[in-house]
């Protein structure tokens, strides 16, 4: 079984531009979460959505975006990139909020 | 915001030996959880624990919910090469299914 797929693996952007990283959850998963994983820290909550509905949001500013599409994949979107927001953005699906959380490999995103 | 402090940061230790770290939190959690990290890789979750007091294992890891809910800790017996890798723990909120990380703890082995 396919677990958690994101994509794409490894991005370089410039400051100011824009990005869309893109999560498939394992199959019969209703709920996505999203994490900014900083080099050498632990992942920091981003979003949370299921069923398609914004459930949490951790303290990102308002270029940060996501959504969920009625097959439970999901975007994360950010605008006006700073080279702080290098990092590595993981996905993580669940059956429900409440239950146990698998992670995907992340999305490598360098910003300079 | 709230932030869970993992200790030691980094172990290097012989194959064989055991390990042992902890998390402590200034506010309470209701679920505490064990990951590990490898190069390239997302977090994969180890153990999960779900009540006070609650001690668990998961072939040569042990871990244990403390009685305060304020703090966890991980034991690794008789390490071995691929235990290599970055552990993380992460409590969680009844009602607010954030998990918050700690910083990590490195664990080094020389074979």
């Amino acid at each position: 079984d396919a677990g958690v797929t994101q994509s794409p693996t490894h991005l370089i952007k410039t400051r100011g531009q824009h990005v869309t990283l893109r999560c498939s959850p394992i199959s019969g998963h209703k709920s996505v979460s999203w994490y900014q994983q900083v080099l050498g820290q632990g992942p920091q909550f981003i979003f949370q959505y299921y069923e398609k509905e914004e459930r949490g949001r951790g303290n990102f500013p308002d270029r940060f975006s996501a959504r969920q599409f009625p097959n439970y994949s999901s975007e994360l979107n950010v605008n006006a990139l700073l080279l702080g927001d290098s990092a590595l953005y993981l996905c993580a699906s669940s059956l429900e909020p409440s239950w146990g959380y698998t992670f995907g490999s992340g999305t490598r995103l360098t910003v300079v | 915001g709230q932030q869970l402090n993992q200790s030691p940061q980094s172990m290097f230790i012989q194959e064989g030996e055991d390990v042992s770290m902890n998390c402590t939190s200034s506010s309470i959690f209701n679920t505490w959880l064990w990951y590990k990290q490898d190069p390239g890789e997302g977090p994969v979750l180890l153990i999960a624990l779900y009540k006070a007091g609650e001690l668990t294992s998961n072939g040569r890891l042990t871990a244990q919910f403390g009685i305060t809910r304020k703090d966890s800790f991980l034991n690794i017996s008789a390490s071995i090469p691929s235990d290599v890798g970055i552990y993380f723990c992460a409590g969680q909120l009844g009602g607010a299914q954030k998990l918050v990380f700690g910083q990590g703890t490195r664990l080094t082995i020389n074979p």
